[in-house]
Order: structure tokens, then C-alpha cells, then sequence
């Protein structure tokens, strides 16, 4: 059980296109999901938590209107990277915790290289 | 607010030699502890997590870590590694005041070596 999808696994695309990332809870139901920001050879970076029916919460120094949260279900999160830039090109996890867990299950990541 | 040191970035060792990943946490609260696995090119995996109870726990793959709440450690562990074993190891912790929030530790690249 708690396995979680994304999709893509893999995207490349131009400068300036808007890219959209799906995060899905295949067997459980997540008001809570979390995106994270990988770079080569690092740890991972807490961007925001996405909530079901509500806004997202950023961290600092994570622009909003830059990366657009959505929670539009129990099992649906996506990420919307607008205009993206090569400095986005990045490893994209998301991540959810089942009702009333302390688990967090994470997702296989997505790749994005912004040319 | 919380942090967690991963005390070695790199571990390298031989197969079927035992192993120890170092991992101290501070918390001024209770705490969660968690060690993820990450294979290169994939999301992270959970090996195993201390919530309560025994401070002694066992996870997948034949790894265990203890609980120290005197020395805010927990510590990872295996007696015997395999090549397989290879990957990224992460420490993580989280209270009940963080909704399931994560903290993670740099990392610690564990090679073993044939």
C-alpha cells in the first residue's frame, strides 16, 4: 500500500513553455501533499505543501506565481512550472502522507531540463 | 525549528563488510525519525521509522537504526551489505506540530565496493 505516482517521469521543453507536473495517490487519500526540489548531489528542498480545497503554502524564497500549485482532489496534486527557464531544469518529488499517518510515501520524480 | 546532520557525505565500504550511517537530529519538541533510500533517478524509498515505543528498529532490506534520546541520534545500520545497497541514504525528522512536514539531512552516499 500508499504508493504514489507522477507524471511525467521526464520532460523536456523550451525556454519560456509552461510545464505541468502530476502527483497521485493511487490507494490512499492525501488532504496534505508536499513538492520537492532536487539538485544533483543534494539533499532535498521543501517548495510548498499543497492543500486539498485551499491554498498552497510556500517556503520562502519559492515563488508562487512562479511554480502554480493545484490540489484538485484526495489524490491529485499537480505543479505547474510557468515559463520555465533553464534554471529550473531540476528533479521534481512529490510527496503525501496517508490520513492520519506520520509517513510521508514519496514519488518516482520528475525530470525537467529546460532548454 | 529543527535540523538534522548526516554526519559523513560518503561512506564507502566493502561487500558483506557491516555499516553504520551516522544521523543526529535537534529538536526542541518530540520528534518522528525517518530513513529514506534513494536508487539514482528515482524518488525516495522508506527504509524505516521511529514514531514511538522500542528505540530499537528494523526495517527493509536488513537495515535497523536505534533511537537516542540522550544523544539526539539514530543512527542507521546493517551488519552485512550487498552491492545492491548502493544509494543515497537520507535522515529525516518531523514532530507533531509540523503536519507531517519534513526535515531532511544532507545525505550519505553509500558505495559498496566488491
Amino acid at each position: 500500500g500508499a504508493v504514489v505516482s507522477q507524471h511525467p517521469s521526464r520532460v523536456i521543453c523550451k525556454s519560456g513553455t509552461s510545464v505541468k507536473i502530476e502527483c497521485r495517490s493511487l490507494d490512499f487519500q492525501a488532504t496534505t501533499m508536499f513538492w520537492y526540489r532536487q539538485f544533483p548531489k543534494q539533499s532535498l528542498m521543501l517548495m510548498a505543501t499543497s492543500n486539498e480545497g485551499s491554498k498552497a503554502t510556500y517556503e520562502q524564497g519559492v515563488e508562487k506565481d512562479k511554480f502554480l500549485i493545484n490540489h484538485a482532489s484526495l489524490t491529485l496534486s499537480t505543479l505547474t512550472v510557468t515559463s520555465a527557464h533553464p534554471e529550473d531544469s531540476s528533479f521534481y518529488i512529490c510527496s503525501a502522507p496517508p490520513e492520519s499517518q506520520e509517513t510521508q510515501y514519496f514519488g518516482p520524480g520528475t525530470r525537467l531540463l529546460v532548454l | 525549528a529543527q535540523s538534522v546532520t548526516q554526519l559523513d557525505s560518503q561512506v564507502p565500504v566493502f561487500e558483506e563488510a557491516p555499516v553504520e550511517l551516522r544521523c543526529n537530529y535537534s529538536s526542541s519538541v518530540s520528534v518522528y525519525l525517518f530513513w529514506y533510500v534513494q536508487y539514482p533517478n528515482q524518488g525516495l524509498q522508506l527504509l524505516l521509522k521511529y514514531l514511538s515505543g522500542s528505540t530499537l528498529v528494523k526495517g527493509i532490506n536488513g537495515f535497523e537504526a536505534e533511537f537516542n534520546k540522550s544523544q539526539t541520534s539514530f543512527h542507521l545500520r546493517k551488519p552485512s551489505v550487498h552491492i545492491s545497497d548502493t544509494a543515497e541514504y537520507f535522515c529525516a525528522v518531523s514532530d507533531r506540530s509540523s503536519g507531517s512536514r519534513l526535515t531532511f539531512g544532507e545525505g550519505t552516499q553509500l558505495t559498496v565496493n566488491p
